[in-house]
């Protein structure tokens, strides 16, 4: 059963970081791209960031392009996004997702399966 | 960018009647075009990839259709647990996986 398990969120002040996880089982990691959507609340989806098999290629939302970095460790079946100089307009409930393939940014692509989201709230 | 546009924002059916949600995009996309339903309290789920495709494990009362520009969600019959938000998606011009804006589906 594939599943992916976010964590790492919660309550930061505006100008603050915040790392968030998501653990990964039941399908070879190491073989699919992986992303970020986001979704404020009461709102629709937004991608963030997507992450090639290899990390070898990343790329982002223009939203948070040189404030979100997304990594992955493959011996540990992790996806990462960092956040830093986090603002009022980035609240919202994180998804990871999978990846049609190993590689992000091709036509056709889908997000076969979801973590269930974790709720990041920047707020003083 | 693409701009995707889902028509209308919500509607109300009944149980077994045909519901058809549109999606618009502002330029061609030829059929890379996915559907996703987001039900009450969950994460989304795909419905539907290269705009007819069903993912395997999606009832047979769902279909997709369109090519270019216009696309179409087509539920029947329509059945108590189809309430949901219902999402589509480009990937056409990636990385920008741009979606539209959700169409809100209930049930009288």
């Amino acid at each position: 059963e594939v599943q992916l398990l976010e964590s790492g969120g919660g309550l930061v002040q505006p100008g603050g970081s915040l790392r968030l996880s998501c653990a990964v089982s039941g399908f070879t990691f190491n073989n699919y791209a992986m992303s970020w959507v986001r979704q404020a609340p009461g709102k629709g989806l937004e991608w963030v960031s997507g992450l090639s098999a290899s990390a070898g290629s990343a790329d982002y939302a223009d939203s948070v392009k040189g404030r979100f970095t997304i990594s992955r460790d493959n011996s540990r079946n992790t996806l990462y996004l960092q956040m830093t100089s986090l603002r009022a307009e980035d609240t919202a409930v994180y998804y990871c997702v999978k990846n049609l393939g190993p590689y992000g940014s091709i036509q056709g692509d889908y997000f076969d399966y979801w973590g269930q989201g974790t709720l990041v709230t920047v707020s003083s | 960018d693409i701009q995707m546009t889902q028509s209308p924002s919500s509607l109300s059916a009944s149980v077994g009647d045909r519901v058809t949600i549109s999606c618009r995009a502002s330029q061609n996309i030829e059929i890379f075009l996915n559907w996703y339903q987001q039900t009450p309290g969950f994460a989304p789920k795909l419905l539907i990839s290269s705009a007819s495709n069903l993912q395997g494990g999606v009832p047979s009362r769902f279909s997709g259709n369109g090519s270019g520009t216009d696309f179409t969600l087509t539920i029947s019959p329509l059945q108590p647990e189809d309430l949901a938000i219902y999402y589509c998606q480009q990937t056409f011009l990636v990385p920008m996986y741009i979606f539209g804006q959700g169409t809100r589906l209930e049930i009288k």
